[in-house]
This record gives structure tokens, C-alpha cells and sequence, in this order.
């Protein structure tokens, strides 16, 4: 089944302590991305990638740090995280740039007390 | 900076059509976007628009481009309950660039 997976879907965790929230895709797709979702302020991208070693900021980038080492993994990775990090991660990738359409991930909830 | 905006939520009839909004205020976008979020789930594409369009249909999704006021519009006919959901707008360059600037969502509830 094609699919965009991430992992964990849950965490809870403390302020300082360095977590990563993986995602994978099985499509073969080129283009990746990470946003969070926030109340009142909808989806905003942290970062994308648009083929291996390749990587950009979007909109929301500080405290955040991505790597795509292979074509299907797109990791996230908070060396610090902090209670304004507490949010709702997705993972989305598509085969190609706009209007290619994007698949989401299930998302991933993060609170960090 | 660019800035996409939506109404928080919208209430229906189940069988009624139901008309989402959204404006945005980068005139150089070039695709604008409907996406649904299904409770508990990610986000699903429902269609797009090129900027140069004015209008596009599918079965029971219209979606309205008024370049001029920077105003996007979805009108879903015959809503039903598993319609119920968070839909966002959302809006991207060309290729060159995967950044994709989305609307703060708009939040259907069909009602029985």
C-alpha cells in the first residue's frame, strides 16, 4: 500500500531533550515536507526537500533541523525542543513539484513540557 | 508576507451546498489549492486550480478563482455528513520551489 508513514504518532516529552520524528514514504517521491498544525493558525511548512541532499526552509524553520540522507526518509529533528514546539507534525511528500498532489502522513503529536 | 485566510467554521444542512472561502494576498501564485482533513487524519488533496483559470469543476466540487480580489471559493453541492471536516486552502509557485503557503482552515459541520 502506498503510504506516508511517521513515527511516533505520540510523544510526550521534556524541555531540552533532543527527539526525531521519522517519516517514510514508499512511492519513490522526490519532493518532502514537514509542517506543523497549530489552532487558529492552520499548516505552516518547517522545511522541504526536493531530492536527496537537498533541503530548504518554508516558513517556520528555528529549532528545527532536517537531513534526506535516501530518497524515502525525511527525518525531523528537534535538538532542543521547547513548549512553543508543542504542535501537530506532518509529513507529506509528492513525486514531483506544484500541482503534483501531496500525501500526507498520519501525523505525529508532540507535547514537550 | 504572504498570507492565506479563511473563516474558522461553517455550519449546513445536510443536502444544502456549502460555499468555503478564502482569500490570499500573493498575486504571483500560480496554483491554489483545496485540501480536506478528516478527524484524527492527515490531509487529503480534493482539487487545484491553475491562476489562470477562473473556474473548474468536479462532480460535486466547484472551485471559483477571482484573480483580481485574490478570492478562492469552494461551493460542495448536496453536502453531505461524511463532508463534515477542517478544509484548507492553500496556495504554491511554479516548480523551482516546493513551498506551499496554507490558510488556517475552515472547519464544516453537516447537520442531520
Amino acid at each position: 500500500e502506498a503510504q506516508v508513514t511517521q513515527n511516533p504518532r505520540y510523544l510526550i516529552t521534556v524541555t531540552g531533550k533532543k527527539l526525531t520524528v521519522t517519516c517514510s514514504q514508499n512511492m519513490n517521491h522526490e519532493y518532502m515536507s514537514w509542517y506543523r498544525q497549530d489552532p487558529g493558525l492552520g499548516l505552516r511548512q518547517i522545511y522541504y526537500s526536493m531530492n536527496v541532499e537537498v533541503t530548504d526552509k518554508g516558513d517556520v524553520p528555528e529549532g528545527y533541523k532536517v537531513s534526506r540522507k535516501e530518497k524515502r526518509n525525511f527525518p525531523l529533528i528537534l535538538e532542543s525542543p521547547s513548549p512553543n514546539q508543542t504542535s501537530l507534525y506532518f509529513c507529506a511528500s509528492s513525486s514531483s513539484g506544484p500541482p503534483d498532489e501531496q500525501y500526507f502522513g498520519p501525523g505525529t503529536r508532540l507535547t514537550v513540557t | 508576507g504572504e498570507d492565506v485566510e479563511q473563516s474558522l467554521f461553517l455550519s449546513v444542512r445536510e443536502g444544502d451546498s456549502s460555499v468555503i472561502n478564502c482569500t490570499y494576498t500573493d498575486s504571483s501564485s500560480t496554483y491554489l489549492y483545496w485540501y480536506k482533513q478528516e478527524p484524527g487524519a492527515g490531509l487529503q488533496l480534493l482539487t487545484y486550480i491553475f491562476s489562470n483559470m477562473d473556474m473548474k469543476q468536479d462532480q460535486r466540487l466547484t472551485v471559483l478563482l477571482n484573480k483580481k480580489d485574490k478570492h478562492l471559493s469552494l461551493r460542495i453541492a448536496d453536502t453531505q455528513t461524511g463532508d463534515s471536516a477542517i478544509y484548507f486552502c492553500a496556495e504554491s509557485h511554479t516548480s523551482g520551489t516546493y513551498k506551499y503557503i496554507f490558510g488556517t482552515g475552515t472547519r464544516l459541520k453537516v447537520l442531520a
